[in-house]
């Protein structure tokens, strides 16, 4: 079993529909980071989070320490928010990262 | 635009041969981490790099290694390649390596083993 779980692995969306990702990881962290892999590889950080909730724009990322879960919405989706949106946990000098999620918008 | 930039792009190589990637830095970050990013999976962490010094390393064979330089540029160095080694390596930087601060990545370097 992997130590970073995404659901779902995929998705696909409508515009303007609201998202939800989640991710639950089974060891002790000290932060969770949410990035976004667009093709061709360039990773870009989202949020890191180590309590409750954090917001930017359209994008809010939650966390659940006692329940080891975090979940990253996002509102009024887009076409360009078309990526993979991977989840990444810090223990100890590592980021153990989930397989990732790959959402598409369609106009 | 992170500031992290990562040479060369892409990369074609055969088994047994020898690589080398380079990663530069954001301005003022002193620790580097590698990985390895095989499609369709996460990535998967290689080692880090604080102030010159191998700091933390995944479960990767002694044919991985590293350097970082006092300019906090980097390298990572994969000897006997294997076809397995084909991935995306990203590199990452950071001001510190306790995880308080965040990790800017790097393009990534796509390399292709024959």
């Amino acid at each position: 079993k992997n130590e970073v779980e995404q659901s779902p692995q995929n998705l696909t969306a409508q515009e303007g529909e609201f998202i939800t990702i989640n991710c639950s990881y089974s060891v002790g962290i000290s932060a969770l980071h949410w990035l976004q892999q667009h093709p061709g590889g360039g990773i870009v950080s989202l949020f890191m989070l180590s309590s409750g909730k954090k917001k930017h724009g359209r994008l809010i990322a939650t966390i659940n320490i006692q329940e080891k879960h975090s979940s990253l919405h996002i509102t009024a989706s887009h076409p360009r928010d078309s990526a993979v949106y991977i989840c990444a946990v810090r223990s100890g000098h590592k980021l153990i990262f989930g397989t990732g999620t790959r959402l598409q918008v369609f106009p | 635009e992170t500031g992290v930039t990562q040479s060369p792009t892409h990369l074609i190589k055969t088994r047994g041969q020898q690589v080398t990637l380079r990663c530069s830095s954001q301005s003022g970050h002193n620790t580097v981490s590698w990985y390895q990013q095989a499609l369709g999976q996460g990535p998967q962490f290689i080692f880090q790099y604080y102030r010159e010094e191998e700091n933390g390393r995944g479960n990767f064979p002694p044919r991985f290694s590293g350097l970082q330089f006092p300019n906090y540029s980097s390298e990572l160095n994969v000897n006997a390649l294997e076809l397995d080694d084909s991935a995306l390596y990203l590199c990452a930087s950071s001001l510190d390596t306790g995880g308080r601060n965040e990790q800017f990545f790097g393009p990534g370097t796509r390399l292709t083993v024959l």
